[in-house]
């Protein structure tokens, strides 16, 4: 069965911090995705990265980056953690992604991340 | 803004009932995807249909797609206590590869 772990489910960081959030996939997908999802506004696309050492911007990048150094690891970076960076974020792969065919994607549990 | 948006926010139907839920959207599209979210657990896919798709089933859901009418439905037939979570819509525009997640419609199964 397939699988997407995040590192952790619940993380408590201070303003200031450099926030490291880990996930890895088993499925050999060459697509990752970084997600935050709040109340009332879904899931927003931070970055993804559609091969190794390759990452495109989504819709909310600032604040973020992201690093892919193998294909099964996609990490998320908060380089200077604010408080209204507190969010669920949501990992996913995906087989096919691109203009004309894009195939489900796997997502992991989430972790939930608060900023004092 | 989101291009896909579920109708209505929130359901709650008697155990063994019909539930259906709507997602509207803006532009023209490839697929569109439909998702189940448990209470603190990440996505599940549970359909994909394709532009040139009207209707698919997969054992108790169904899913509707009128691309003129640039709207889907999703429909749980029987409804189970398990069904209780949020279901979200996600469309790929043609004129871009990247998932549009809407808000969500919350439907609670009461026993």
């Amino acid at each position: 069965d397939v699988k997407v772990t995040q590192s952790s489910r619940y993380l408590v960081k201070r303003t200031g911090e450099k926030v490291f959030l880990e996930c890895v996939q088993d499925m050999d997908h060459e697509n990752m995705f970084w997600y935050r999802q709040d109340p009332g506004l879904g899931l927003r696309l931070i970055y993804f990265s559609y091969d190794v050492k390759m990452k495109e911007k989504g819709d909310i990048p600032e604040g973020y980056s992201v690093s892919r150094e193998k294909k099964e690891r996609f990490s998320l970076i908060l380089e200077s953690a604010s408080t209204n960076q507190t969010s669920m974020y949501l990992c996913a792969s995906s087989l096919v992604f691109n203009s004309k065919n894009q195939s489900p994607q796997h997502f992991g549990d989430g972790t939930r991340l608060s900023i004092l | 803004s989101q291009q896909g948006e579920e109708d209505p926010q929130a359901l709650s139907i008697q155990e063994g009932e019909n539930a259906t839920m709507n997602c509207s959207y803006k532009t023209s599209i490839n697929n569109l995807q439909w998702y189940r979210q448990n209470s603190g657990r990440g996505l599940v896919h549970l359909i994909l249909i394709r532009s040139n798709e009207r209707e698919k089933h997969s054992g108790r859901l169904r899913v509707t797609l009128d691309t003129s009418k640039k709207s889907s439905s999703l429909l749980i037939t029987a409804s189970r206590a398990a069904d209780t979570a949020s279901y979200f819509c996600a469309t790929a525009p043609s004129n871009d590869y990247k998932l549009s997640f809407g808000a969500g419609t919350t439907v609670t199964v009461r026993a």
